[in-house]
């Protein structure tokens, strides 16, 4: 089983702040998922990412798969961008077996 | 647009009467998968279809069934929906096997009376 754990569990910041959320996970994988989850329910995927990093927007994430950790920055946040952010890392069945996804981070950005 | 489409947004049931969630995609997706999301916890699988082949996790109630008629859709079925099975149902597709992002659905959320 993959231990996926997120930091912060919760973020407050004022909108233009420089924002990270963290992922460290316990079994080595071959790729990792940053999603995006608003009030309501809908998870929307931002990133699949397996080495270094991608970029989308104001959306950055990183990864090292040989510290096992990864990152999500948003540059110049704005209260838009208020929602959970999940990291999820494929099972160890394969990738077909679905996703083992952490607590997420709250994030909430204010005017 | 291609998307994953779930039905209803919102489902209020009995304790006990039996209920259908319903999702169908138009990305032509191999695989569809059904996550049950508590109150404040991450999603969890439930199982997922691999084209006709079905998956059960081990810890899935035999409360909850699934049905893959064809490509594009997918129910999970309750049979006697328990007051802790009042959740969010996700519902998510991925082109294949090898890692590939997942498309979600906005999710139902199932109350139980």
């Amino acid at each position: 089983k993959n231990e996926v754990e997120q930091s912060p569990q919760n973020l407050t910041a004022q909108e233009g702040e420089f924002i990270t959320i963290n992922c460290s996970y316990s079994v080595g994988i071959s790729a990792l998922h940053w999603l995006q989850q608003h009030p309501g329910g809908g998870i929307v995927s931002l990133f699949m990412l397996s080495s270094g990093k991608k970029k989308h927007g104001r959306l950055i994430a990183t990864i090292n798969i040989q510290e096992k950790h990864s990152s999500l920055h948003i540059t110049a946040s704005h209260p838009r961008d208020s929602a959970v952010y999940i990291c999820a890392v494929p099972r160890p069945g394969g990738g077909a077996d679905g996703l083992t996804f952490g607590k997420g981070t709250h994030l909430i950005i204010q005017p | 647009d291609a998307m994953v489409i779930q039905n209803p947004r919102y489902q209020v049931t009995q304790f006990g009467k039996p209920v259908t969630l319903s999702c169908s995609q138009t990305l032509n997706h191999n695989v569809m998968y059904w996550y049950q999301q508590k109150s404040s916890q991450a999603p969890k699988l439930l199982f997922h279809y691999y084209d006709k082949d079905f998956n059960n996790e081990a810890d899935t109630p035999d409360n909850f069934q699934s049905r893959r008629p064809n490509t594009s859709f997918c129910f999970l079925d309750i049979r006697s929906p328990g007051l802790g099975d009042a959740a969010m149902y996700l519902c998510a597709t991925s082109r294949d096997r090898t890692n590939q992002p997942q498309h979600f659905g906005d999710g139902t959320r199932l109350s139980i009376l």
